[in-house]
């Protein structure tokens, strides 16, 4: 089965970090990008940061760039994204998604998200 | 960076027709694809491409573009349909941008 999980979400307060992973099972890790993509209380979907298969094309919403770092590491079949200098607007689940090697442009699947509360 | 613009909430009679739409630049240039979200849980891929569903997504899902403006379009609305709906696009300037999301009520 096809299945990505995601972890490390937790309370957090204003200015820590914290560490994302995604474990991808049931697939080909490695010839897949990813994405993540989060979505604060009551709001809209939002896309956060992108990686391609190899992990040497990286890019990042204006509203994270230089506080969170995207990586993978294929031999894990794990995806992460480091979160550093959390803000209260960062409060948010945080889903990974796969995105197949398709100039359409997709998502097709995707985890059931882990929460992060930035508070203190 | 681009914007998609989705109108807020549409509504529809059981079994009837509804069309919810996501206008912006950068469809221009690429594909919508469109998500359905329904309460707690994750988004779910409904459409991609031209008009491509993903296996499981029953066909009275389609969609369409045209210009700037791309369209999910459900024929004969049931119950299990109402949800929010996200349409997307990869962007010139970064690789992904989604609209606000529509909520569908069926009445």
């Amino acid at each position: 089965e096809v299945q990505l999980v995601e972890s490390g979400g937790g309370l957090v307060q204003p200015g820590g970090s914290l560490r994302l992973s995604c474990a991808a099972s049931g697939f080909t890790f490695s010839s897949y990008e990813m994405n993540w993509v989060r979505q604060a209380p009551g709001k809209g979907l939002e896309w956060v940061s992108y990686i391609s298969s190899s992990g040497s094309t990286i890019y990042y919403a204006d509203s994270v760039k230089g506080r969170f770092t995207i990586s993978r590491d294929n031999a894990k079949n794990s995806l992460y994204l480091q979160m550093n200098s959390l803000r209260a607007e960062d409060t948010a689940v945080y889903y990974c998604a796969r995105v197949p090697l398709d100039p359409r442009g997709y998502m097709d699947v995707w985890g059931k998200g882990t929460t992060v509360t930035v508070s203190s | 960076s681009s914007e998609l613009t989705q109108d807020p909430a549409v509504s529809v009679a059981l079994g009837q027709t509804v069309r919810i739409t996501c206008q912006g630049d950068s469809l221009r240039s690429y594909y919508a694809s469109w998500y359905q979200q329904k309460p707690g849980q994750a988004p779910v891929l409904v459409i991609y491409g031209k008009n491509n569903r993903p296996s499981g997504i029953p066909d009275r899902f389609s969609g369409s573009s045209s210009g700037n403006t791309a369209s999910l379009t459900i024929t004969g609305a049931q119950a299990e349909d109402e949800a929010d709906y996200y349409c997307n696009s990869r962007d010139s300037s970064g690789p992904w941008v989604f609209g606000g999301g529509t909520k569908l009520t069926v009445l």
